[in-house]
């Protein structure tokens, strides 16, 4: 089965700078690759997500970037803003399951 | 944007009891709902795949007695915990798929409901 690792698993940064969480993935079958944002006591919300036949997509203060080789794909934002401070979780699925498979997460405190 | 509601967002039972969660995708049709469990402070763990009409595909490990799950329509998946246990207490979340192209990147994209919290005394 897909074997899920994400890093690092506490962030903290400066508001206004960027913060970038990594999300490692075992099987090369994987081809859709969401980053979920949950904020405290609720559900997990899109933010991202991106398809293997895309290397990067962006939008606004929030991208994503896939290497497919290496298998793994990363979370980026910029601007960092308390509001970000969250806990964000990637899920790598394939297709034909269209189960998602959580990292541990990552826990981002952006400080004011 | 899609949108999937749940309730009871939080429930308190005693041990022994049953509780039902409903979870309801508001502005589209669900071909396939999933549910998930969360405990403190740790991630989500897949518990059950439910298409309308046909059984659930349960996860290894989850009992599928003691967790009922039924897709009866294109809008509602319900979740039953059967004598339920204080070890049950739990962040159940369900979500769904299918239905129209909101922030991801297709009609594949799953939609993740609020969350029920449990707990069992």
């Amino acid at each position: 089965g897909e074997n899920v690792e994400q890093h690092p698993s506490t962030l903290s940064v400066q508001e206004g700078d960027s913060a970038v969480i990594k999300c490692t993935y075992s099987d090369s079958a994987s081809n859709y690759f969401p980053w979920y944002k949950q904020e405290l006591g609720k559900g997990p919300q899109l933010i991202i997500d991106i398809r293997s036949n895309v290397g990067e997509k962006k939008d606004q203060r929030i991208a994503v970037t896939l290497n497919k080789t290496a298998k793994h794909f990363s979370l980026h934002i910029t601007e960092t803003q308390p509001e970000d401070s969250a806990v964000y979780f990637c899920a790598p699925r394939m297709d034909s399951s269209y189960k998602l498979i959580f990292g541990s997460g990552t826990r981002l405190l952006v400080r004011p | 944007g899609a949108v999937v509601s749940q309730h009871p967002s939080w429930v308190i039972c005693k041990s022994g009891t049953s509780v039902k969660i409903e979870c309801r995708s508001l502005d589209f049709q669900a071909t396939t709902m999933f549910w998930y469990r969360q405990f403190p402070k740790q991630s989500l763990m897949l518990m059950a795949t439910s298409n309308e009409g046909s059984k659930a595909t349960y996860e290894q490990g989850v009992e599928k007695d003691k967790f009922l799950i039924n897709h009866a329509s294109l809008t509602l998946s319900t979740l039953t915990v059967t004598s339920a246990h204080p070890e049950d207490s739990s962040f159940y979340i369900c979500s769904a798929r299918g239905g129209l192209a909101g922030a991801g990147s297709g009609t594949d994209t799953q939609y993740f409901g609020p969350g029920t919290r449990l707990t069992v005394l």
